[in-house]
């Protein structure tokens, strides 16, 4: 069973376009996250998610917005795309309070034009 | 200023000698240090974390923790092709939110 998966896995779009990419737990877990991870392969928090309390990353543009239908999921949204934005795009999930323990998702690759 | 600095690589090694993988932190306030491996295409996986100084071994892993000189490294015994990755350390603490900060990763190729 597939604990943390995201869709699409791969993403090809235009710039100015708005984009989702969805995110699903089955662990139980509390606590979500978004990584971004560029050309260079470095990994960079976004966000961090759980129902009482979103932390935003202050580098993070207000194009991207986390949204969270219920606790075993967290998508991405990102407004007006960039071609900055093309990396791969990790979701990841914790037990609340154990940021130490997380599990990440296989990846979305967003390539913008 | 929170960085964590690592060689990008790529480092080789043969088969079956010992991989060495250092990682310097600016942070003086990261408490907990992890390590993890990221085959290329793939998502990261943990591999080991230290807390406390000196060394911690988990089968040909050992992590080796010096926080007086703000240093972390993971040694990798009888290295495997299975072996070849990047290595990412993550400090973490206060300072950092309690969120992961990631260096830029150690490309390894262990050469058959």
């Amino acid at each position: 069973d597939t604990a943390v998966s995201q869709t699409p896995k791969y993403l090809v779009t235009q710039m100015g376009n708005d984009k989702s990419i969805k995110c699903e737990q089955n662990l139980g877990h509390d606590t979500m996250y978004w990584y971004k991870q560029d050309s260079k392969k470095f990994l960079k928090i976004m966000f961090s998610y759980n129902n009482k309390e979103l932390i935003i990353n202050e580098t993070v543009p207000n194009r991207f917005s986390p949204k969270s239908p219920d606790k075993a999921h967290l998508n991405l949204h990102i407004n007006s795309l960039e071609l900055g934005d093309s990396a791969v795009y990790f979701c990841a999930s914790s037990p609340a309070g154990r940021t130490d323990t997380q599990y990440f998702g296989p990846g979305t690759r967003l390539t913008v034009l | 200023q929170k960085e964590v600095e690592q060689n990008s690589g790529p480092l080789s090694v043969p088969e079956g000698a010992i991989a060495s993988l250092n990682c310097t932190y600016s942070d003086r306030g990261s408490q907990s240090f992890f390590w993890y491996r990221q085959y290329s295409g793939k998502s990261p996986e943990l591999i080991m974390f230290i807390y406390s100084n000196g060394d911690k071994e988990d089968g040909r892993f050992t992590a080796q923790l010096n926080k007086a000189s703000q240093y972390v490294s993971l040694l990798i015994r009888d290295s495997q092709p299975s072996d070849s990755a990047t290595y990412l350390c993550a400090p973490i603490g206060k300072n950092t939110g309690n969120q992961f900060y990631f260096g830029t990763g150690t490309s390894l190729t262990v050469i058959p």
